[in-house]
């Protein structure tokens, strides 16, 4: 199978920014997308890109660079719901995604 | 009502056991999956179906069988349950279109499956 790194914790302070960035196998890649799960939950979507560049929406953002297999998500103004787990995932071949090991993002007060 | 619904929410089952989970969707999805989560390892893809006449094997289909009834209903089974699938499973859907330049392509999951093989 194909392998996503991505850091496995980060801890911010509520307000804050925080960028947890992903690198993927590039044979096959077609876009990158970023799911949010909470402790005994389900991953949520949360962005998809395929091309290149930053996309936003609201809080979070996501950038995707193919030139350098890697991508990010980017949170802003950091709230304590924030504290989490976020993959990355990988679609190859029009078919189905890859997923990261997840980054749990700590927000303390 | 949820829109991928995955049966039983938690089970015990002995090793040794036969075992099915069940999802079903309202999406009008064409694509389904099976995904196992283990705590570090992220989910791996057990198998998928892009519909009713069509099965696929992912990462770690060795001890997994699957059926897909309708377009709306992809069940898992565990032929004879060993401890080491203890895990988190989650069904998870997507439309056919993952369309160059696309916004939103991405899964919708179900709630999950906690099995426990002792």
């Amino acid at each position: 199978g194909q392998s996503l790194e991505q850091p496995s914790e980060v801890t911010a302070v509520e307000g804050a920014i925080v960028q947890i960035n992903c690198t993927y196998q590039t044979s096959g890649f077609y876009g990158l997308s970023w799911y949010q799960q909470h402790d005994g939950g389900a991953p949520t979507f949360l962005s998809y890109n395929a091309l290149d560049g930053l996309e936003e929406t609201g809080r979070f953002s996501s950038f995707l660079s193919r030139s350098d297999s890697y991508g990010y998500l980017l949170l802003q103004e950091l709230q304590m719901k924030d504290s989490a787990s976020y993959f990355c995932a990988a679609l190859y071949n029009f078919n189905k995604f890859y997923f990261g090991s997840g980054t749990k993002l700590n927000v303390k007060p | 009502d949820a829109d991928v619904t995955q049966t039983p929410r938690n089970r015990i089952t002995k090793t040794g056991k036969r075992i099915m989970l069940e999802c079903s969707q309202t999406k009008g999805h064409d694509r389904m999956y099976w995904y196992r989560q283990d705590p570090g390892l992220g989910l791996r893809l057990i198998y998928y179906s892009f519909d009713v006449k069509d099965i696929n094997k992912g990462e770690i289909s060795d001890g997994y069988s699957v059926s897909r009834q309708a377009q709306a209903k992809f069940s898992l089974s565990l032929e004879s349950a060993i401890p080491n699938q203890t895990a988190l499973y989650f069904c998870a859907t997507s439309d056919s279109s993952p369309g160059q330049g696309r916004f939103n392509y991405g899964y919708t999951f179900g709630s999950g499956t906690r099995l426990t093989v002792v």
